[in-house]
């Protein structure tokens, strides 16, 4: 059965800084890979998405990494801002239609 | 464009009550899915539908039941309420589930308080 993980589980850093979030899943036999964005009482929200055969994806100041051989995605966010607060998520689709995988998150405070 | 919307947003309900969340899509989405969020636990999937009339069980579907008679609505009823059933449901379509680039779009939430 896949496993996601995600490190660290929360993070605050000061506003301006680059970071990243990592995500490992056990089963190197995925047919993509999202991460998503969780503000506080919402719901979640898509922001990039890895095709298995894909090695990177761009939108805006973040940037999405996948290697499958060892198991780990990274999402990259550039000159962070107070507006990037939030949990991210990321989910890994095994190819059938019964759901995602996902990891319990990482909560990402920016502090102004 | 309205994505998908789930009504209620909050809900209370007493042991053994019945109730439906409801969960609508304006994307002519094939896909769509019921997931519960608890602390600590993380999302699972209760039922999901690959098309109208087609349904399936995820990893938690005990208790709720659900139905696809038209593309946009996939309602989610639980048949007697119980507290281990309070959470926060998250509904969830997408083009298709077959798709590699098809990512999952959600809902608000409907938080269910079972007491």
């Amino acid at each position: 059965k896949q496993e996601v993980t995600q490190i660290p589980a929360a993070l605050s850093v000061p506003e301006g800084e680059n970071l990243v979030l990592n995500c490992s899943f056990t089963d190197s036999a995925i047919y993509n890979l999202q991460w998503f964005r969780q503000d506080p009482g919402k719901g979640l929200t898509s922001l990039l998405l890895i095709q298995s055969s894909q090695r990177e994806q761009t939108s805006g100041r973040l940037n999405a990494s996948l290697d499958k051989s060892s198991g780990r995605s990274t999402l990259y966010i550039a000159a962070s801002q107070p507006g990037d607060s939030a949990t991210y998520l990321c989910a890994i689709s095994g190819g059938g239609a019964d759901g995602l995988t996902f990891g319990k998150g990482t909560h990402l405070i920016i502090q102004p | 464009n309205a994505g998908v919307t789930q009504t209620p947003k909050f809900q209370v309900l007493k042991t053994g009550q019945s109730m439906t969340l409801q969960c609508a899509q304006d994307m002519n989405h094939e896909y769509m899915s019921w997931y519960r969020q608890d602390p600590g636990m993380g999302l699972r999937l209760i039922h999901y539908s690959v098309g109208a009339g087609i349904t399936d069980q995820g990893e938690v579907p005990n208790g709720y039941n659900v139905s696809r008679s038209t593309t946009e609505d996939f309602p989610l009823r639980l048949l007697s309420a119980a507290p281990s059933q309070t959470s926060v449901y998250f509904c969830a379509s997408s083009y298709s589930a077959g798709a590699k680039n098809s990512p999952l779009h959600f809902g608000n939430g409907t938080r269910l308080t079972v007491t």
